[in-house]
């Protein structure tokens, strides 16, 4: 299995802003993903995010707005940039560890 | 029409009594089925993950995929109130770079 921690657990931010989210995991994985749950919808991928290349993102989704860095096999990190309160939700990071995948605790994010 | 259908209930149960819960699905290359249990303000946990057709049991909990029909259950024997939670399917085709699709989620109340 994997453990997963993110900071920050829940965060209220102005529109316009930007928050950076981390996500540490207690061993190397080669596979990162972040998703986005929405009360009454399933949870959307945002973007998989492996070491040392850039993030492949999901249609919908782009750079400028969910910026990704993956600096080594146990860390991430997610921006939401210019932030909107339709970005208001919960941010999940993901692995994928021994064909099973594991989830992080979330990101609860409202924007005002 | 969604790749994954379920039911979000929400749906309430006396402690002891059996649940059933369950998910349609349409895209007949899913080979893995998962089961994720979410508590409130958690992030989802792997439950149960089942390959192809059959059935998959762990304690009071018994995991059904029935590909010929595209349907999957999740059965709770001997239902108890730290059951009380959000049920999740997920699916894919094959490992590598294929993403997991997600059910809504079913809410499930156990009653004392």
């Amino acid at each position: 299995s994997a453990v997963i921690s993110q900071k920050p657990s829940r965060d209220i931010c102005q529109r316009g802003t930007s928050l950076t989210i981390q996500c540490q995991v207690d061993s190397q994985v080669t596979m990162m993903f972040w998703y986005r749950q929405q009360p009454g919808q399933s949870l959307t991928l945002i973007a998989t995010a492996n070491q040392g290349s850039e993030a492949t993102y999901e249609s919908g989704f782009v750079i400028d707005k969910f910026p990704i860095s993956r600096p080594n096999l146990t860390f991430s990190t997610l921006t939401v940039s210019n932030m909107s309160p339709e970005d208001s939700s919960i941010y999940l990071c993901s692995v994928e560890a021994a064909y099973e995948q594991y989830f992080g605790p979330g990101t609860r994010l409202t924007v005002t | 029409q969604k790749e994954v259908e379920q039911d979000p209930g929400p749906l309430s149960v006396p402690e002891g009594a059996i649940v059933s819960l369950n998910c349609t699905y349409s895209n007949s290359a899913f080979q893995y089925f998962m089961w994720y249990r979410q508590y409130s303000r958690k992030g989802p946990e792997l439950l149960m993950y089942t390959y192809s057709s059959g059935n998959k049991e762990d304690g009071r909990f018994t995991a059904q995929v029935d590909k010929s029909s595209k349907y999957i259950s999740l059965f709770i024997r001997d239902s108890q109130p730290s059951d009380s939670a959000t049920y999740l399917c997920a699916m894919r085709g094959n490992f590598g770079n294929e993403k997991l699709t997600f059910g809504t989620g079913t809410r499930l109340t156990i009653i004392p």
